[in-house]
Formats: structure tokens, C-alpha cells, sequence
């Protein structure tokens, strides 16, 4: 199993472009998150998902879509990048929403907007 | 809301002493799960323990191991015999359980551990 992987690494975006971080698992998890870390904050939550085609929204949504058309992939989108995004997004997946089992992150992306 | 606060954002430790890191909560909820998570330079985050809340006896992997007051609502992390290998951001984190609206992670401020040869 490759667990949660994130594409790209790093990206740098200008302010006003719009981009998709990719997030995959292939560990047939029903429940998938996005988090940003932001210093002195710890990880807040963006939208999460309880299944494939349900998405909801989190602690910190505006400026983000999601979508989740397959239980393997859940993209997070920029619809117009500002400098107040610029932080490390974190993807993670679980085996059920109500369960106790453990959640896997992947390992980050960061985003800087200039 | 449920808050979780770390008050000590940075810590230091010698190599082969004990180090704890404080981790208050905020919860008006009774059952619910507390996470330890360590972020090492690679940004990686790892599950170091877990503790139900209706669990009396403490959680312990190994050199790891938890004092959780649930009155208090207090989970501290205590390691013993710190390696290098530790130096790492550690986040305290928090989900109710069985919530069905998100089953989020409510996480910590962190606190950077710094391990002395």
C-alpha cells in the first residue's frame, strides 16, 4: 500500500490563479480530510468527506472546493489563490467516520502565493 | 467548540532523560478520543498514542505514555529515555466520538521538542 500520497510537494502560485492539490489512498478508507497548517495554529480543518460523492465543509472552507467522484481521490481546489493561503495542506483518510481507528496523513503540501 | 491548548511551545530535553508536554482541553462532550502526534522535520505526521476518554487506565507504546485526567481535562505525554530520534513538533489532538458531523481533528498549538546530546 502506498497510504495517502499528495501531489505536488511544493507549488508557488501568483495571487489570483487557481489550482488542484491532488490527494489519493488506497487503503478503501470511507472518511478523507484536508487540513492546513498554519505556525502557532496547528492543523485546522477545510472540507472533509464520509463517502464518495458527499462532501461537507469544515473549520476553515472559504476559497477551497472539494469533490470526491471515486473513494480512492479527493482534490482540493483553489478557485483564486491568495497570499493568506500560503501554508502546508495536509491530506488524511480514515476507515470510517465513526470509527477509533487511526488517521493517516500524507506527507504535505506546501503552498506559497506571492 | 471544543479547544485544545498547549502552553509550551518549545521544550528540551537530554538525551536519555524524561520530558513531558502539557495538553489542556475544552470539551462539554463525555466520550471522546486524544491524540499525541509527532511531526518530525519531514512534515510527516505519526500517530504516537491514543487514549479513549472512557478508558480509566492510561495508554502506553513503549517509551510513550499518557497521564489523562478527565476531570481536569488534562493529557499530558510523558517520554522516557528521549532519543535524537524524538526532537519533533508534538500535537495534542482531540475528536469526539461517533460525531457525525465531520468527526474532526481538533488540534493543538504544538510544542517543538529539542533533544540535547
Amino acid at each position: 500500500n502506498a497510504g495517502v500520497t499528495q501531489t505536488p510537494k511544493f507549488q508557488v502560485l501568483k495571487t489570483g490563479q487557481s489550482m488542484t492539490l491532488q490527494c489519493a489512498q488506497d487503503m478503501n478508507h470511507e472518511y478523507m480530510s484536508w487540513y492546513r497548517q498554519d505556525p502557532g495554529m496547528g492543523l485546522r480543518l477545510i472540507h472533509y468527506s464520509v463517502g464518495a460523492g458527499i462532501t461537507d465543509q469544515g473549520e476553515v472552507p472559504n476559497g477551497y472546493n472539494v469533490s470526491r467522484s471515486t473513494t480512492e481521490d479527493f482534490p482540493l481546489r483553489l478557485l483564486s489563490a491568495a497570499p493568506s493561503q500560503t501554508s502546508v495542506y495536509f491530506c488524511a483518510s480514515r476507515r470510517t467516520f465513526r470509527s477509533s481507528y487511526e488517521q493517516y496523513f500524507g506527507p504535505g503540501t506546501r503552498l506559497t502565493v506571492t | 467548540a471544543q479547544t485544545v491548548t498547549q502552553s509550551q511551545p518549545e521544550m528540551s530535553v537530554q538525551e536519555a532523560e524524561t520530558v513531558t508536554l502539557s495538553c489542556t482541553y475544552d470539551t462539554s462532550e463525555s466520550d471522546y478520543y486524544l491524540f499525541w502526534y509527532k511531526q518530525p522535520p519531514s512534515r510527516q505526521m505519526i500517530l504516537v498514542i491514543r487514549q479513549e476518554a472512557y478508558k480509566q487506565q492510561n495508554a502506553t507504546e513503549n517509551r510513550f505514555s499518557v497521564n489523562f485526567q478527565k476531570a481536569a481535562k488534562s493529557f499530558s505525554l510523558k517520554i522516557s529515555d528521549s532519543q535524537l530520534g524524538d526532537a519533533a513538533m508534538y500535537f495534542c489532538a482531540y475528536r469526539i466520538r461517533g460525531e457525525t458531523s465531520g468527526s474532526r481533528l481538533t488540534f493543538g498549538e504544538g510544542t517543538q521538542l529539542t533533544v540535547n546530546p
